[in-house]
């Protein structure tokens, strides 16, 4: 079946500092990958979709800079947090497409900042 | 920008009883409508969805109607449990497109 593995699950960093994260579509062909944010007590904030044959596109008030993704295939991404703040913490999800519609989405990486 | 509206951020119903949960998009171009349940510090979890070539889409105890003109889709639960118990998030999106998230609904199933 589709599954989407995240890795890590939880992690701790100090501000100021940054974090790596992974996902890993197994299964099945991802059309697409996307980050999302889900900030404390708060929804799903979509950071930056990744498309096939097509650029990585960026969500207003989520910038490359700060959100570097790497994806040398649909089916390997990986996001890093540079230099995390208190506002960067929360549960990162990773989603990946598969045809036009269905997302599968990964347990999470929790990211908690110190 | 688009937007995805639930309506209910709180619902609580007795064990048996059925509940509902409504949200409205702003986004004509919004074809897939998916729900999804969050467990309390867990990650997202598919229940349902609907495309918007149906209007109604049933699956065990779990409807979606979806009201193409009103730009309005519902979740419907019956004979809840105390299991169905969680937050459950409503999206809409188009083909290929990201989904934009409502502000999820805390359903409480009493016993």
């Amino acid at each position: 079946g589709a599954l989407v593995y995240q890795y890590p699950r939880r992690t701790i960093c100090k501000s100021g500092t940054s974090m790596r994260m992974e996902c890993q579509a197994v299964g099945f062909q991802a059309t697409s990958v996307a980050w999302y944010r889900q900030s404390p007590q708060k929804t799903f904030e979509l950071i930056a979709l990744s498309t096939v044959n097509s650029a990585i596109k960026y969500e207003q008030n989520f910038t490359q800079e700060k959100f570097p993704i790497s994806h040398p295939n649909l089916s390997f991404s990986s996001m890093t947090v540079l230099n995390a703040y208190l506002e960067d913490r929360g549960l990162y999800l990773c989603g990946a497409r598969e045809g036009e519609y269905e997302q599968y989405f990964g347990p999470g990486t929790r990211l908690t900042v110190l | 920008g688009e937007k995805v509206e639930q309506h209910e951020s709180t619902l609580s119903v007795r064990e048996g009883d059925s509940a509902v949960i409504n949200c409205t998009y702003t986004d004509t171009a919004s074809s897939y409508f998916p729900w999804y349940k969050q467990e309390a510090g867990k990650s997202l979890h598919f229940v349902i969805d609907i495309r918007s070539n149906v209007d109604r889409k049933q699956s065990q105890r779990l409807t979606v109607l979806l009201d193409k003109k009103a730009k309005r889709f519902s979740l419907h639960i019956t004979a809840t449990q105390p299991e169905d118990s969680a937050i459950y998030f409503c999206a809409g999106g188009s083909s290929g497109n990201k989904l934009i998230f409502g502000i999820g609904t805390l359903l409480s199933v009493k016993p």
